[in-house]
């Protein structure tokens, strides 16, 4: 059990439609981290919230938007959902705000578009 | 462009059997990790070398950070079934951006 918790596990939606995914980090941790997970393109990074803040941005979609609350936890939300979107999301938190590497990571949620 | 390639993709070995996974990279990186991730569950972090030239030994998995931090291998020795997985290299670029990068990942098969 890394400490990470991710809601929902699995979520089925329609094309259009819009999500919201969440995520509490380990206790202590003040950076979280979302990533994009498919078969085609790996890991993928997509934002970093440290203490609040936007911390760094990856290869997020405009559709896409996540914020970090000020009790640390973060929703990731994903709007004009499309067939591509279909993926697991992961959360991870670390301690800090620089990136020493060492992520921990939630179990997922897993996204199907249809 | 994948900056961190890792060879092989896919792996299925006999139990008993050694294996080596690379990770290799035009660029220099501060720190590298490295992850295991099993079917519906988050990746979970074995390891992390920083300094070039680094061995680090976890029971059967030994590690290894090259020596002008670009590249490393995930050596291990014995394979059992519960070593079957997805293995993710992973790294803090050396530019001074904090970018951090995974890799393209292996996927190893152990059979009993």
């Amino acid at each position: 059990d890394s400490g990470v918790t991710q809601t929902p596990k699995h979520l089925i939606t329609a094309t259009g439609q819009r999500v919201t995914l969440r995520c509490s980090p380990r206790s202590g941790d003040l950076s979280v981290y979302w990533y994009q997970q498919s078969l085609d393109q790996g890991l993928q990074f997509l934002i970093q919230y440290y203490n609040g803040e936007e911390r760094a941005k990856g290869n997020i979609l405009e559709r896409f938007s996540a914020q970090q609350f000020p009790d640390l936890h973060s929703e990731l939300n994903l709007s004009s959902l499309e067939l591509g979107d279909s993926a697991l999301y992961f959360c991870a938190s670390s301690p800090g705000a620089e990136h020493t590497g060492e992520l921990f990571f939630g179990e997922g949620s897993r996204l199907t578009v249809l | 462009t994948q900056l961190l390639e890792q060879s092989p993709q896919f792996l299925s070995i006999q139990e008993g059997e050694n294996l080596t996974v690379y990770c290799n990279s035009s660029s220099v990186f501060s720190s590298l990790q490295w992850y295991r991730q099993e079917p519906g569950e988050g990746p979970v972090l074995l390891v992390t070398v920083v300094t070039g030239g680094e061995v680090k030994k976890l029971k059967r998995l030994t590690f290894q950070f090259g020596d002008a931090r670009k590249d490393s291998s995930l050596h291990i020795t014995a394979a059992q079934p519960g070593d079957t997985g997805l293995y993710l290299c992973a790294g803090v670029l050396a530019s001074g951006t904090y970018k951090y990068i995974f890799g393209t990942g292996t996927r190893l098969k152990v059979l009993a």
